[in-house]
């Protein structure tokens, strides 16, 4: 069990445009979950915390006006990069929160964007 | 944002020989856990620590929550070339569902 999926796992879009990434847990319900970015040989940094039904809570730095993050049931939440730019380009990865029993997250497999 | 910093950076070891690397925080955690991470995956998790002093293992591995609750380490015994990969600590301050705070990495290579 809890099991985390991502999709698309890579995408490939033009400057300008806009990309939506989908966290799911597909076998228990998520209360919370965590998108996060990584570049390249570097660590993960935490980019905001969803609750299902409020307004996500961004890290010093992030602009929620540009990571749109919507956690609309307990088993989706999403992550809009929106008017993406090459500098953009980076692994966002989820995690989720909330296995009856269990006080670990659980982490997706990962969305590689690139930007060009 | 925060980071921990986790040392070795990379290293490069033989199949069977143990690792050993750790990570400090300039504050103090509650929960510390050690993740590993596959190229072009998400992170999974090898151990968690909640106790200061704790030493836990996981099959060869080994990781202690160090008692000042501002550091740790994780031990690997007789590595083996699936060792391969990233390996990543994360302190958590309260609750189980807050945030993670990630170490900087240290990269392991085994050569057989």
């Amino acid at each position: 069990g809890a099991v985390v999926s991502q999709h698309p796992s890579r995408v490939i879009c033009k400057s300008g445009t806009s990309v939506k990434i989908e966290c799911r847990s597909l076998d228990f319900q998520a209360t919370t979950m965590f998108w996060y970015r990584q570049f390249p040989k570097k660590s993960l940094m935490l980019m905001a915390t969803s609750n299902e039904g409020s307004k996500a809570t961004y890290e010093q730095g992030v602009e929620k006006d540009k990571f749109l993050i919507n956690h609309a049931s307990l088993t989706l939440s999403t992550l809009t990069v929106t008017s993406a730019h090459p500098e953009d380009s980076s692994f966002y990865i989820c995690s989720a929160w909330g296995l009856a029993g269990s006080n670990e997250q659980f982490f997706g497999p990962g969305t590689r964007l690139t930007v060009l | 944002g925060q980071q921990l910093n986790q040392s070795p950076q990379s290293m490069f070891i033989q199949e069977g020989e143990d690792v050993s690397m750790n990570c400090t925080s300039s504050s103090i955690f509650n929960t510390w856990l050690w993740y590993k991470q596959d190229p072009g995956e998400g992170p999974v998790l090898l151990i968690a620590l909640y106790k200061a002093g704790e030493l836990t293992s996981n099959g060869r591995l080994t990781a202690q929550f160090g008692i000042t609750r501002k550091d740790s380490f994780l031990n690997i015994s007789a590595s083996i070339p699936s060792d391969v990969g990233i390996y990543f600590c994360a302190g958590q301050l309260t609750g189980t569902a807050s945030k993670l705070t990630f170490g900087t990495g240290t990269r392991l290579q085994v050569t057989l």
